[in-house]
């Protein structure tokens, strides 16, 4: 069974500091690796995506695969109270229909 | 719509009634997707259609889930004989066909069902 596996935290971190969340997955097929936010009540928002070995750098944002390790992390930098969310990992399941296996979740508070 | 479109927002129903969730996706994304996620955990994928095609059900838990997508726009996944265990937040999504990293996926807001 395809698995992505994420503490639940949840990780507390000052305004200011950095947040880093990591998750790993189990199915080496997997390609492509996603991190959504959802807030509460909310949707799954699309923050970064990731296919290639090394990292990824959006604004504030930096995701970094490992496929050797098969971990995928996400680093918030400058975090804010608004960062407040629950962060998802998901990896594509290696059958080519986008369809994604999705980590239960890292609940991530921000205090000013 | 300029997003995913769904209804109802939340549903209550009781146990052995049916339900309709309906699904509205962007304009034009010929991929669309049925996710269910219970609380506090996170999505898990029930269905895929490309087109009016349902490539992939592979995730529906029962023969009670059934969904369609006659003319490839919008979908209804239906729930027969609702059980308490169905209670969960249905997330509808959709996205244009093609390589994963070139290509984002947009969720709706959520169907939201509560079985008493």
């Amino acid at each position: 069974q395809k698995e992505v596996e994420q503490n639940s935290g949840p990780l507390s971190v000052p305004e200011g500091a950095i947040a880093s969340l990591n998750c790993t997955y189990s199915d080496r097929g997997s390609q492509s690796f996603f991190w959504y936010r959802q807030y509460s009540g909310k949707s799954p928002e699309l923050i970064m995506f990731i296919y290639s070995n090394g990292d990824k750098e959006d604004g504030r944002f930096t995701a970094q695969l490992n496929k050797a390790s098969q971990y995928v992390s996400l680093l918030i930098r400058d975090s804010q109270p608004s960062d407040s969310a629950t962060y998802l990992c998901a990896a594509d399941d290696g059958t080519g229909f986008q369809k994604l296996v999705f980590g239960t979740g890292t609940r991530l508070l921000v205090s000013p | 719509g300029a997003g995913v479109s769904q209804s109802p927002r939340y549903k209550v129903a009781k146990r052995g009634q049916d339900v309709a969730l309906r699904c509205d996706p962007i304009s034009g994304h010929v991929s669309l997707f049925w996710y269910q996620q219970a609380l506090g955990q996170g999505p898990e994928f029930l269905t895929y259609f490309q087109n009016e095609a349902q490539l992939d059900k592979s995730g529906l838990p029962s023969d009670r889930f059934f969904a369609e997508r006659p003319e490839g726009s919008v979908s209804t996944l239906k729930i027969q004989r609702t059980q308490q265990e169905d209670s969960a937040v249905y997330l509808c999504a959709s996205s244009l066909p093609g390589t994963m990293s070139g290509n984002t996926i947009y969720f709706g807001e959520g169907s939201w069902l509560t079985v008493v």
